[in-house]
This record gives structure tokens, C-alpha cells and sequence, in this order.
């Protein structure tokens, strides 16, 4: 059984373009959480889906952040317009039934 | 004030020391979560807890319901177990994580 594959592990963007992260939940996992670590920083949720379901999104930025998690593949966080305060690790976690989660091994945007 | 707190921010031991990781929240939860994130950036989960004791290998979790407090020992400490070491808490019917700001231990030979 695959762990949480989350691509690409690293992505460089310029200011201004969009960035897509993707998470392929453990198999049978149905739940998917997104977290962002920015620098020097604690580990802070943003998103929580279900299958084609968004379940809560408090921690989001309400501007060009958004997320899906599409009835056949991966999650995909999308970033639009990315700006240098966006350059983090994002995290993706699957939980077979929202409690007890994996973690993928981390997509590390940088902005430039 | 954050939710959880933890203690120390940064810890040095010799190999071979008992080492405890203190995590104080300050809310209703639902369990309690030890991680560990990896030089390379990568985040394992270690326990989740909600009452008690959990023990695998030489890494111990306990948890205090009554007083909001939980600790990570780690037994035989080993220079492999540098890393930084995050408690986190999942609360609500959603359970997302609230993190601890992270205890870096380093081991020495």
C-alpha cells in the first residue's frame, strides 16, 4: 500500500503565474487535508475535503487560493497569481476516516 | 495565546540520554498527535492519543485529559532521533490539525 504521494516535490514560479499541487491519497482514504509551513514556521491547516466535497476551508487565504478533490484522482490545491509570501512546504495528510492522518512527503513552492 | 504549547523550543542531548518532549493545549480535543519532521522535511506520524499511554520501540507518549498535558519520551536516545518533534492537537468534527511550534532535538555521540 503506497503512501501519500503528493507532486512535484519542488516547483519554482515566477510572480504572477499559477501553481498546482497535487496529493494522491493512501488507497481506501477518502479524507484529505492540505497545511502549509511557511519558513521558520509552525505548521498552520488551510483545507479539509472529502470526496468532491469541500468540508471546511478556514484556514484558506479567501483570494486565489482554491481546492478540489475530484471524484476520480488527486487533490489539487491550486495557487493563482502566486506571490513571494506563498513560497512554502504544503503538506498534504489522507485519513481513512478523518482521524488518525498520513502525510505526504511535502511540495516545496518557491517563488521567485 | 496559542492553543498548544511546547517545551522546550530546542533540545541537546548526548546519545544514550532519556529525553522528554512536554505539549500543554488548551482546549477540548478529540486526540492528540505526536510527529516527527525529518532534517529533509518529510513529517511521520508517531501517536495519536486520546487517553493514557502509547509505547513503539523506544518512543513513549503520555496524555493527561484532566490537565491538558501530554509528553514524548524517547528512551536510549540516538543520534538518528534528531529531528524536530510536533505535538498537535484535532478538535471538532472536521479534526484538522492544530500544530505546536515544534521541538528540535539534536542528539550527539
Amino acid at each position: 500500500n503506497a503512501g501519500v504521494m503528493q507532486n512535484p516535490r519542488h516547483l519554482v514560479r515566477r510572480r504572477g503565474q499559477e501553481a498546482r499541487l497535487r496529493c494522491s491519497p493512501m488507497k481506501g482514504h477518502s479524507h484529505v487535508y492540505w497545511y502549509r509551513q511557511l519558513p521558520e514556521e509552525g505548521l498552520k491547516f488551510m483545507v479539509y475535503l472529502q470526496k468532491e466535497n469541500i468540508i471546511d476551508e478556514s484556514g484558506m487565504p479567501k483570494e486565489r487560493f482554491s481546492a478540489e478533490f475530484p471524484k476520480e484522482g488527486p487533490s489539487i490545491l491550486r495557487i493563482q497569481q502566486v506571490v513571494r509570501g506563498d513560497s512554502a512546504a504544503y503538506f498534504c495528510a489522507s485519513s481513512p476516516a478523518g482521524n488518525e492522518q498520513y502525510f505526504g512527503p511535502g511540495t516545496r513552492l518557491t517563488v521567485t | 495565546k496559542n492553543e498548544v504549547e511546547q517545551s522546550p523550543q530546542n533540545l541537546t542531548a548526548q546519545e544514550g540520554e532519556f529525553i522528554t518532549i512536554n505539549c500543554s493545549y488548551s482546549v477540548g480535543i478529540s486526540a492528540l498527535h505526536w510527529l516527527q519532521q525529518h532534517p529533509g522535511g518529510g513529517i511521520v506520524s508517531l501517536f495519536m492519543l486520546s487517553s493514557g499511554k502509547k509505547k513503539h520501540g523506544r518512543l513513549i507518549a503520555t496524555i493527561n485529559i484532566q490537565e491538558k498535558h501530554s509528553s514524548l519520551h524517547i528512551t536510549a536516545s540516538h543520534p538518528r532521533d534528531s529531528a524536530v518533534y510536533i505535538c498537535a492537537i484535532s478538535s471538532g468534527s472536521a479534526r484538522q490539525l492544530t500544530f505546536g511550534s515544534g521541538t528540535q532535538l539534536t542528539v550527539l555521540p
